[in-house]
């Protein structure tokens, strides 16, 4: 079955500096890449996606990009704000059992 | 819509009592997923259905885990009995088409703590 690797576990950066977040996945079946922020206490909310017919997707100050060969995304965020703190989980949709698969989170600490 | 709704936000056991937890998915989504998140194992896939049927419950951790969707709009996971190490956060998720991938909707999780 599909497995996510995340890396890092935890990430502190200075307010307006730029992080990057990364992912692995094992199963080539695997199409779809969404990415889901989640707030302390709160519930995960999708932040931004890429299917695999694309390789890169921005919106404002996120970005993602996919490099199927190497079965891996990755999350940029620049320019960050304190506001962008949070846990942040990358995801695989497996097209064959329709799993949803996350990995382990990371933990963004914006430094003001 | 007012999106995932699930109940109880909170609950506090004592090892060995039942907990039943509820889930309802937003209207006209056929997918509903379970998923458990502790700081130790991230977000685990417990089980999802389709069209209220049960596609995999390969994640459920053991026989004590049971879950449920007897119409489109509710959802129950049962552990019975409770233990200790089944504190966590369960979220239910749904999603318009399971055959097409888009964006999970998550409840906003109950806080489950087994004395």
């Amino acid at each position: 079955g599909e497995n996510v690797e995340q890396h890092p576990s935890t990430l502190s950066v200075q307010e307006g500096d730029s992080a990057v977040i990364k992912c692995t996945y094992s199963d080539s079946a695997s199409n779809y890449f969404p990415w889901y922020k989640q707030e302390l206490g709160k519930r995960p909310q999708l932040i931004i996606d890429i299917r695999s017919n694309v390789g890169e997707k921005k919106d404002q100050r996120i970005a993602v990009t996919l490099n199927k060969t190497a079965k891996h995304f990755s999350l940029h965020i620049t320019e960050t704000q304190p506001e962008d703190s949070a846990v942040y989980f990358c995801a695989a949709w497996d097209s064959g059992t329709y799993k949803y698969i996350f990995g382990t989170g990371t933990r963004l600490k914006v430094l003001a | 819509d007012a999106g995932v709704i699930q109940s109880p936000r909170h609950e506090v056991t004592e090892m060995g009592q039942e907990v039943t937890l509820r889930c309802k998915p937003i209207s006209g989504h056929n997918s509903l997923f379970w998923y458990r998140q502790t700081m130790m194992r991230g977000l685990e896939l417990l089980i999802y259905f389709n069209n209220n049927v049960p596609i995999d419950d390969s994640g459920m951790p053991e026989d004590r885990f049971s879950a449920k969707m007897p119409n489109a709009s509710f959802s129950t996971l049962k552990i019975q009995p409770s233990e200790p190490r089944d504190s966590a956060v369960y979220f239910c998720a749904s999603n318009p088409d399971i055959g097409i991938p888009g964006e999970l909707f998550f409840g906003e999780g109950s806080r489950l703590t087994v004395l």
